[in-house]
């Protein structure tokens, strides 16, 4: 069975603080994918990123960087200056090969306070 | 660009009434999900179709059925609803056809409150 697992329930910065989500992930299958949402209070799921299990190159998207190490079975999150708009509830999720359901770890809630 | 509607936004029921949920999902995309996120939770697969086929069945209760019709929108039908199916209920689509695998795009979702 996969399991996701985001250890850090709430996280509270100031604006332009460095912050980093992390996201564990258990799964026995070679091929696989990872994902990250993000859920504003507005309610609706965000697309971030989509990784496979096979390119462990990280990645960088504006204030956003990702880092997959498939040695510890991580994919965490990485808001470089934050600000107040970053402020959500942020998803990692999992699913196996071919797009098939996503098995979502708990959340974090981040708050950036001004 | 065209996006995953859902409808209603918001319902209210009241306990053992019964609610439709629909869903349309992205121009030829062929794969729709549901998901269910109670308060507080992270989202919880419910059920998926691709090509109007039921593909994959998560922790469905037997009161909810779900189906998706000819022009790919999908509905999900709850009865006898309880307090507990208070929650948040999203669709997303993709495109699932042979060797392609792309991210599922999700609706803004149905906020259903059972009373």
């Amino acid at each position: 069975a996969q399991k996701v697992t985001q250890a850090q329930t709430e996280i509270s910065v100031v604006e332009k603080e460095d912050v980093t989500l992390d996201c564990v992930y258990e799964t026995r299958d070679t091929t696989y994918y990872l994902f990250w949402y993000k859920q504003p209070p507005s309610g609706e799921l965000v697309f971030l990123i989509r990784r496979n299990s096979f390119d462990e190159q990280n990645e960088i998207s504006g204030r956003y960087s990702w880092n997959f190490q498939k040695s510890t079975s991580s994919f965490n999150f990485t808001i470089t200056a934050s600000q107040v708009v970053d402020s959500a509830v942020y998803f990692c999720a999992l699913s196996l090969t071919g797009f098939q359901k996503l098995v979502f770890g708990t959340g974090t809630r981040l708050l950036v306070s001004p | 660009a065209a996006g995953v509607i859902q409808s209603p936004r918001h319902l209210i029921k009241e306990k053992r009434e019964t609610a439709t949920l629909k869903c349309y999902p992205i121009p030829r995309h062929d794969t729709v999900y549901w998901y269910q996120q109670g308060p507080g939770q992270d989202p919880q697969f419910l059920i998926s179709f691709y090509e109007k086929m039921q593909s994959d069945k998560g922790s469905i209760p037997d009161r909810f059925s779900a189906q998706q019709f000819s022009d790919y929108h999908s509905e999900l039908n709850m009865s006898s609803l309880e307090l507990g199916d208070s929650a948040l209920y999203f669709c997303a689509s993709s495109l699932s056809r042979v060797q392609m695998n792309t991210e599922a795009f999700f609706g803004q979702g149905t906020r259903l409150t059972v009373v």
